[in-house]
This record gives structure tokens, C-alpha cells and sequence, in this order.
């Protein structure tokens, strides 16, 4: 399997531009996980789904940031529009179900803004 | 919600020499307990991990205890080489299957 897919890698935009980072979790992980790193706060979970459902977006930190995931082998977070303290690693995550235990993270997706 | 505290924040060991650290946990239902490395601009990967049912688990060179009453657990890393060289997470999952990081302990073996 090739694990859990993020792209783009890197990103670097402009404060204002609407950023959109996708994930393609392990093939029959019931369970979807966004994270997001930096040096100050570490790792944050902002979202994650189960099945495909939103199960708890409390982590979310703004309305600027958004989650779908339209079916089981794709999700997609948004932040419209980026700011510049929004510059951190954004990690994806997958797990067999809510209860498994262990994430596969994918590589993650390096975001800066300007 | 939890709050997962880890100490040390940074740590340098001896290579063959042992390594340890601690996290504590606020919550008394989390009830998984997993510890991850990451590697310089690599994802987190998971090592070892204990549910609350044990209070110990070994594998290798890699050992973690877990004490529920006084809500801290630990990793051992015995034998330490410079591959172990790495920034270390704890982790506590509580019943409502959210996962919260410790901050982190980077981790320097010294050859």
C-alpha cells in the first residue's frame, strides 16, 4: 500500500489566496484525521471523520477553515482566505476505525503564506 | 479537554546509554496511550503503544509504563543508538477518540 497520500507537499502563497490541501487515506481506514504542527502549538488535531462524516471540527481554529471528505478515499481542507500565522506543516491522517489506535500520517503538506 | 504534558523538552544521552521520558495526562477515562518519532522533516511514525488495561509493554529496545492512578506514562529507550536520534510524542486518546500530543521531546544520541 502506498499510505496515506497528501499533496500538495509544499505551498507557498500570498496572504488573502484560498489554499486547498487534499488527502487520499490507506485504502479501508474508516477513519480520516487532519493535524496541523507548529513549533509553538505542536500537534493540533483540527477535524476528523468517521465513515466519512464530520465527526468533531472543534479543533478547527477559525470559519476560514474548512474539511469535506466527499467519499472514503478523498478528503480536502481549506483555508479561504490564508493569513500568514496560518504557515505550518498540515498533516493527514488515516486509521482503520476510531477505535484501531495508530494513525498513518501521510507526509504532510508544508504551507506559507506571505 | 486533555492535556497531555511531556517532559523533558529536549534530551542528549551517550550512545549505549538509556533514555527516558515522562508525560502526564489530565483526564482519567483516556484509555490508549501511543508514542511516535519523527524524524527530521518526516511524518510521525508510531513506535509503541499501551492501553489502559496493562502497565507495561516492551518491544526491543523500546519499553513504556503506564500508572493510572497517578495518570502518567513512560517511554525507556534502552541501548540508544544514533538512529534513535529523533523528536518523540506522547499521546492520550480519550473516550471520544480524539488524540492529544504531548509537545515533544527531541531526542540527540551522541556517537
Amino acid at each position: 500500500d502506498a499510505g496515506v497520500i497528501q499533496s500538495p507537499r509544499h505551498e507557498v502563497t500570498e496572504m488573502g489566496q484560498e489554499v486547498t490541501l487534499r488527502c487520499k487515506p490507506i485504502s479501508g481506514h474508516n477513519s480520516l484525521f487532519w493535524y496541523r504542527q507548529t513549533m509553538m502549538r505542536g500537534l493540533e488535531l483540527l477535524i476528523y471523520f468517521n465513515n466519512n462524516v464530520p465527526i468533531d471540527d472543534s479543533g478547527m481554529p477559525e470559519d476560514r477553515f474548512s474539511a469535506k471528505m466527499p467519499n472514503a478515499s478523498f478528503s480536502t481542507l481549506k483555508i479561504q482566505p490564508s493569513e500568514p500565522r496560518d504557515s505550518a506543516v498540515y498533516f493527514c491522517a488515516s486509521s482503520l476505525g476510531l477505535t484501531a489506535g495508530e494513525l498513518f500520517f501521510g507526509e504532510g503538506s508544508r504551507l506559507t503564506v506571505l | 479537554g486533555e492535556n497531555v504534558e511531556q517532559h523533558p523538552s529536549t534530551l542528549s544521552v551517550q550512545e549505549g546509554d538509556s533514555a527516558v521520558i515522562k508525560c502526564t495526562y489530565s483526564d482519567s477515562a483516556s484509555n490508549y496511550f501511543p508514542w511516535y518519532k519523527q524524524e527530521l522533516g518526516k511524518r510521525p511514525q508510531l513506535i509503541i503503544d499501551i492501553r489502559s488495561n496493562v502497565g507495561e509493554k516492551k518491544d526491543q529496545r523500546i519499553a513504556v509504563t503506564l500508572n493510572k492512578t497517578a495518570k502518567h506514562f513512560s517511554l525507556h529507550i534502552t541501548e540508544t543508538q544514533p538512529e534513535d536520534s529523533a523528536v518523540y510524542f506522547c499521546a492520550a486518546m480519550t473516550n471520544d477518540y480524539k488524540l492529544s500530543f504531548g509537545a515533544g521531546t527531541t531526542v540527540t544520541v551522541r556517537a
